[in-house]
């Protein structure tokens, strides 16, 4: 089946513009997750939804980054205002959590390459 | 606050022997531990992963240990194989929580023929 997918694949903007990243989750997955990965980097954990809410918003680097999801499917991550080192690999991943919001294996999409001149 | 550390960043090793990658946890409350493994170019997958109510789960070559008291967790991947080749990243996150999760900086493993 169709597996989670990011749009765009690259992005490639200006210093000071605003960027929109979007993620489409496995069909039934409730809980979605952004990271950020810098070049040969580990994976920077960034927000995480259970259906359309955010318990934990601290993992955000700056108040340049917003993200929300609506109907408990798509997600957007919003940067604003980009800066030089937002340059990166945006990760989405879904999972099926079980009862409440018990944590199952994640499926990551492929990344928006981010990068800000 | 919390923090996951991976050693090593790098690990060499003969085709046909034992890798090992240990990673140590702050968060006394995380109780949930995946292993993911990352390929050149590609998106991170779930290897194996282990919760705090069993010491040590095998797949097939690869095994992921937990020690609580010490607050630390290894792989251990046999009969390595050219295909292990990849960066491997630990986790450590309350399994029913919506704390974030922690990632462990990665292990990049290469497979000498």
């Amino acid at each position: 089946g169709a597996g989670v997918s990011q749009s765009p694949s690259n992005k490639v903007t200006e210093k000071g513009k605003d960027v929109e990243l979007r993620c489409d989750p496995i069909s039934g997955h409730t809980a979605l997750y952004w990271y950020r990965q810098s070049l040969g980097q580990g994976l920077e954990f960034l927000i995480y939804f259970q259906g359309n809410s955010a318990p934990d918003k601290s993992g955000l680097p700056s108040d340049r980054f917003s993200a929300e999801r609506t109907g408990g499917s798509v997600s957007t991550l919003t940067i604003q205002r980009t800066q030089q080192e937002d340059s990166a690999v945006y990760l989405c991943a879904s999972s099926k959590s079980q009862a409440g919001d018990l944590r199952g294996e994640q499926f990551f999409g492929p990344g928006t390459r981010l990068t800000v001149l | 606050g919390e923090n996951v550390e991976q050693h090593p960043s790098t690990l060499s090793v003969q085709e046909g022997d034992s890798a090992v990658i240990k990673c140590t946890y702050s968060d006394s409350a995380s109780n949930y531990f995946p292993w993911y493994k990352q390929e050149l170019g590609k998106r991170p997958q779930l290897i194996i992963d282990i919760r705090s109510n069993v010491g040590e789960k095998k797949d097939q070559r690869i095994a992921v240990t937990l020690n609580k008291t010490a607050k630390h967790f290894s792989l251990h991947i046999t009969e390595t194989q050219p295909e292990d080749s990849a960066v491997y990243f630990c986790a450590a996150t309350p399994y029913s929580s919506a704390s974030k999760i922690i990632f462990g900086s990665g292990t990049r493993l290469s497979i000498r023929p």
